[in-house]
This record gives structure tokens, sequence and C-alpha cells, in this order.
């Protein structure tokens, strides 16, 4: 089971900033990098998978990037909305094929 | 809209009656997890199964939980006999790995919420 480390734990944003969270795993044995978003009393749901270094995906106002070589991914949200409230997983998947979740960014955007 | 089902919603049992959860994964679909949600660790991966083969059950305490895949349409989590620190979200999730690593998302399904007395 890899070690998944994910910060800051929890974050208030105002509507409209833009934020980041860092996701931090072993660079070893590396297949993939899954972040699921995961909103109070529903379930995880898939954001972004992405395997190459340097690899960018975007989706609306959310972006990811990946470094393998140093272990570490990025998730960047602009111009926060209150909708984006939620907990922001990251998983990498290992050598194994099984996800293992970080504990999460929990982001509060306020209106 | 395909999805996971999970049953029972919600389940509320006293200290050692035996529990089973149940999870439908989405049709195609070889790969089925089960996590727990905890405070402290957020999602625990308890068990996992691909082809219905189980590869990684070191997650889960073995003396009280055991997990199968009777067929490809059914997953089954049991805890005999139920504690009061199992009380949690369980989670099922399928997926699909084989067609490269871009397609191997998983989809949850809703959770079981248990309270053991």
């Amino acid at each position: 089971i890899l070690n998944v480390e994910q910060s800051p734990q929890s974050l208030h944003v105002q509507e409209g900033d833009s934020t980041n969270f860092t996701c931090s795993f072993p660079s070893s044995n590396f297949y993939a990098l899954h972040w699921y978003r995961w909103e109070t009393a529903k379930s995880p749901e898939a954001l972004f998978v992405m395997t190459l270094n340097g690899d960018e995906k975007k989706k609306g106002r959310i972006s990811a990037t990946l470094n393998t070589k140093e272990g570490y991914s990025y998730l960047y949200i602009k111009g926060s909305q209150p909708e984006d409230s939620a907990t922001y997983l990251c998983a990498p998947l290992g050598s194994a094929r099984q996800l293992t979740f970080g504990s999460g960014t929990q982001l509060t955007v306020l209106p | 809209d395909a999805r996971v089902t999970q049953t029972p919603r919600h389940k509320v049992t006293e200290m050692g009656q035996e529990v089973t959860m149940r999870c439908q994964p989405i049709l195609g679909h070889n790969t089925v997890f089960w996590y727990r949600q905890t405070m402290m660790q957020g999602l625990e991966l308890l068990a996992y199964f691909r082809n219905r083969a189980p590869l990684d059950d070191s997650g889960m305490p073995k003396d009280r939980f055991s997990a199968e895949m009777p067929d490809a349409t059914l997953a089954t989590l049991k805890i005999q006999p139920s504690e009061p620190r199992d009380s949690a979200v369980y989670f099922c999730a399928s997926g699909i790995q084989g067609r490269g690593p871009t397609n191997e998302k998983l989809f949850f399904g809703s959770g079981t919420q248990l309270s053991v007395l």
C-alpha cells in the first residue's frame, strides 16, 4: 500500500478566488495518478486519470499537473464557486493496480 | 445510466450479529474494490477483486471480515461477528483494467452506512 499525503487538510476560500492543493506519493512503482471529487453525502467521482510525467489535464475551471519523477501532483481551481466545495482525493495507482487514497483536501468556498 | 448498486443503504445492528453488504458492479467492469470511510484514514482499502479473483485483502481484519464474488454481478462483504468499531460507511467501486490506465477510473456506489450498537 502506497503512502499518500495531501495538503492542506482543509481550505476555506472566498468565491472567485483561485486555489491549489498538493498530492505527494512515492515515485517508484508508479502506474497512474487519479483525482476524485467527493461531495458531502455523495460518492467520490473521478476527475482525472494521469499517467505521463508533465501531463496536464483540464476540466472546466479545474486542472491538474503531474510530476512522476519527484512524486507530486497539483490540482488547481480557477475562480472557485460554492459548488466546488467538496473533498478532493488523490490516489496513486501502484504496480499492483490497486488505488490507495489520500486523506483528501476539504475545500469550502464561501459565497 | 450505468451505476454501481449497493445494498442496503443503511444497516443498524447489534454487536455480535452478522452483517452482509452487497454490491452489483457496472456490467462489463472486471474489477471490484471495497473501501471503508473512516475519520482517521479517509478511504481505507479493504479488498480488491479482478475478474472475480481476490487480489488483495490485506487491509481487511481477517478474523471477522470476508469478501467474495460469487459471480460477476455480485460482490459481498461480510462481518461476523460485528463490533461497534466496525461502524462506518462501506463503499464498493468497480472499474475496468486492461484497456490502458486512462480507462481505469473507479465508479463508486452510494455506500452502506453501518451502525453497530
